[in-house]
């Protein structure tokens, strides 16, 4: 299985901080990296896929960067509606395997 | 506008089947190029994927839980359903369906369930 390791799994910011969060593969996953955002009791929701392309519907504060086995994924502006779990995933291949979250709280 | 909701018993017995149905809504289950899988999260912990069934019926499952899992799809229901053989307290967790898109290549869970949570105890 390819191991996704996210740094670092918590962090507190202030509204309108940049917000950058690292992903790693364990092996190289060209560009297969998802990145969803997840709230307590809400479903997960997908934020980037293919490592840099913007969900419809998802602010463009948001952006994603890398290929191989590192990634990023960067907040430009924190809002307060983005603090949340943000999972990393590959879909690179089976089985799909997700980061272990980085919990972005409020300072 | 696609959605889809998890239904099924909150209350497992150790060594029992776990069931759970997703009801799926705005859409057809039998739309090409879906895939409609399950992904679950133990208390406190991260996400695992399980599995997921392709809109032609190939299923693709996690291999830590392969001897024990089966994804179907029932197309008349607009449903697909999650059954998980033999289980213990270590397959408490929040279990959530999602439909999987193709984007240009690279596949991402684009819609997900709320997510319901299931406890195995006697």
């Amino acid at each position: 299985d390819i191991q996704m390791t996210q740094s670092p799994s918590s962090l507190s910011a202030s509204v309108g901080d940049r917000v950058t969060i690292t992903c790693r593969a364990s092996q190289s996953i060209s560009s297969y990296l998802n990145w969803y955002q997840h709230k307590p009791g809400k479903a997960p929701k997908l934020v980037i896929y293919g490592a840099s392309s913007l969900q419809s519907g998802v602010p463009s504060r948001f952006s994603g960067r890398g290929s191989g086995t590192d990634f990023t994924l960067t907040i430009s502006s924190l809002q307060p509606e983005d603090f949340a779990t943000y999972y990393c995933q590959q879909s690179y291949s089976i089985p799909w395997t997700f980061g272990q979250g980085t919990n972005v709280e409020i300072k | 506008q696609v959605q889809l909701q998890e239904s099924g018993p909150g209350l497992v017995k150790p060594s029992q089947t776990l069931s759970l149905t997703c009801t799926v809504s705005g859409g057809s289950i039998n739309s090409a190029g879906y895939y409609w899988g399950w992904v679950r999260q133990h208390p406190g912990k991260g996400l695992d994927w399980i599995g997921y069934i392709y809109y032609s019926g190939s299923t693709y499952y996690n291999p830590s839980l392969k001897s024990r899992v089966t994804i179907s799809l029932h197309t008349s229901k607009n449903q697909f359903s999650l059954n998980l053989d033999s289980v213990t307290a270590a397959d408490t967790a929040v279990y959530y369906c999602a439909r999987a898109s193709d984007y240009g290549g690279h596949d991402a869970f684009d819609i997900w369930g709320q997510g319901t949570m299931v406890t195995v105890s006697s």
